[in-house]
């Protein structure tokens, strides 16, 4: 089975606000972790990551979180805007040659 | 700049017929290359990758095969397709070992009917 989940299929903020998006993993020697963006249509595009030695983790706008004691790592997007309306993906990348477990993903929408 | 290709975008094709879809890379050198497929509403599941022409890993037993002809073209390959192979199938490149950043194509939706 996946290694990877994500707590909510959906969730539905306003433009504005600030959006929190959570994945739990099941493997307690993951140790690396990454974050993807897919548009309706396209291929999922790389968003940020974080390596286990590491609780926090920031980038333009966006913040990634990870406690290892409770296996769950989050994603929280500033300010969120009509641009950030899109399916995130939580993968864990701790197999080595980029090979990938994804989670099966959270679509955010994002209201005027 | 780095470009990854895929083709075809949309294909339907009936039970029991082949498959090829086609991935090319452009711009970079002794890419990692990955063939993921996404079902309706799910997450992306590794098919293949290869580190290098002829060198192909499955990740999962099923009905369709990968090759590495060329050192920037993989192709993902089907006998006889079922139901279950209908799908996004998603080409990804990578250079950098161990970065978890693919670079990943326009995909291709393939309907089995």
């Amino acid at each position: 089975g996946e290694s990877v989940g994500l707590h909510l299929p959906t969730l539905s903020v306003q433009e504005g606000d600030n959006s929190i998006i959570n994945c739990a993993y099941s493997n307690s020697a993951s140790d690396y972790f990454i974050w993807y963006k897919q548009e309706s249509g396209k291929g999922p595009q790389f968003i940020i990551d974080i390596r286990s030695n590491m609780d926090k983790r920031q980038g333009q706008r966006v913040t990634v979180l990870l406690n290892k004691t409770v296996k769950h790592l989050s994603l929280q997007i500033a300010a969120t805007q009509p641009g950030d309306s899109a399916v995130y993906f939580c993968a864990d990348g701790s197999g080595g040659y980029n090979k990938l477990i994804f989670g099966a993903g959270t679509r955010l929408a994002v209201h005027p | 700049s780095q470009t990854i290709h895929q083709w075809p975008a949309t294909l339907v094709q009936p039970v029991g017929s082949p498959l090829s879809l086609e991935c090319t890379v452009e711009g970079t050198s002794n890419p990692n290359l990955y063939w993921y497929r996404q079902a309706a509403g799910r997450g992306l599941q590794l098919l293949f990758y290869s580190v290098g022409i002829g060198q192909i890993s499955s990740e999962v037993p099923q009905n369709l095969s990968a090759s590495r002809p060329q050192d920037r073209q993989f192709i993902l390959s089907s006998k006889k397709l079922l139901l279950s192979d209908s799908g996004f199938y998603l080409c990804a490149w990578s250079v950098l070992p161990n970065t978890g950043e693919l670079f990943f194509g326009e995909g291709s939706r393939l309907t089995v009917l």
